[in-house]
């Protein structure tokens, strides 16, 4: 089955850029989504195929994918950012929808 | 707006059976698939299924083929979740969420409903 593999945490100073990372084989031929989940809230999309926002969600929040590494960036980081991310992509070959293990990002 | 309105909270023996639902309501039912992620407490988001309310076609996940069955009635927009044996392995949050196509995100969460087995 195909796997996706993130950090467990990344930290940041606020004001900073965070760089989270989700690795797959050639994952950069796959539409990657990230998911952000608050503490004790359902999941929001915030990037949807490799580097799309939805509606609402801000500026800040931009993605990229290539090779075996797609990146949610976080720019100008914010306490409000603070949350656990997930990648997610859609795995041909099984026809399942795989998740990352998830990445805490904490705001120093 | 397009929401998704779960069923509430249950709290279950382990061997009993169960069924969630999940409301959708702002958008044509029939035309996007309806999905199922599981999270266990203090852990990450797994997909349970899939169901595309127009032609009733159903996918599981490995982990989860032959222990759930996930189930759509278009008459009421509403899908369902459920267990004929529950185990206390199955203690978490469900979430049903809105999926266009196989390739799209998943863009609309419900709240989650949150199931308990214990003895």
């Amino acid at each position: 089955s195909y796997v996706l593999t993130q950090p467990p945490s990344v930290s940041v100073a606020p004001g900073q850029t965070a760089t989270i990372t989700c690795g797959g084989n050639k994952i950069g031929t796959k539409s990657v989504h990230w998911y952000q989940q608050k503490p004790g809230q359902a999941p929001v999309l915030v990037v949807f195929d490799d580097l799309d926002r939805p509606s609402g969600i801000p500026e800040r929040f931009s993605g990229s994918n290539s090779g075996n590494t797609a990146t949610l960036t976080v720019s100008r980081v914010e306490a409000g950012d603070e949350a656990d991310y997930y990648c997610q992509v859609w795995d041909g070959p099984t026809d399942h929808r795989v998740f990352g293990g998830g990445t805490r990002l904490t705001v120093l | 707006e397009v929401q998704l309105v779960q069923s509430g909270a249950e709290v279950k023996k382990p061997g009993e059976s169960l069924k969630i639902s999940c409301q959708s309501s702002g958008y044509s039912f029939t035309d996007y698939w309806i999905g199922w992620v599981r999270q266990m407490p203090g852990k990450g988001l797994e997909c349970v299924g899939v169901t595309y309310p127009g032609d009733s076609e159903t996918t599981y996940s490995p982990s989860f083929q032959g222990r759930v069955t996930i189930s759509a009635d278009r008459s009421i927009n509403t899908a369902y979740l459920q267990w004929s044996s529950l185990k206390a392995s199955d203690t978490a949050i469900y979430y049903c969420v809105r999926v266009e196509t196989t390739t799209s995100p998943m863009d609309v969460w419900g709240k989650g409903t949150t199931v308990t087995v214990s003895s």
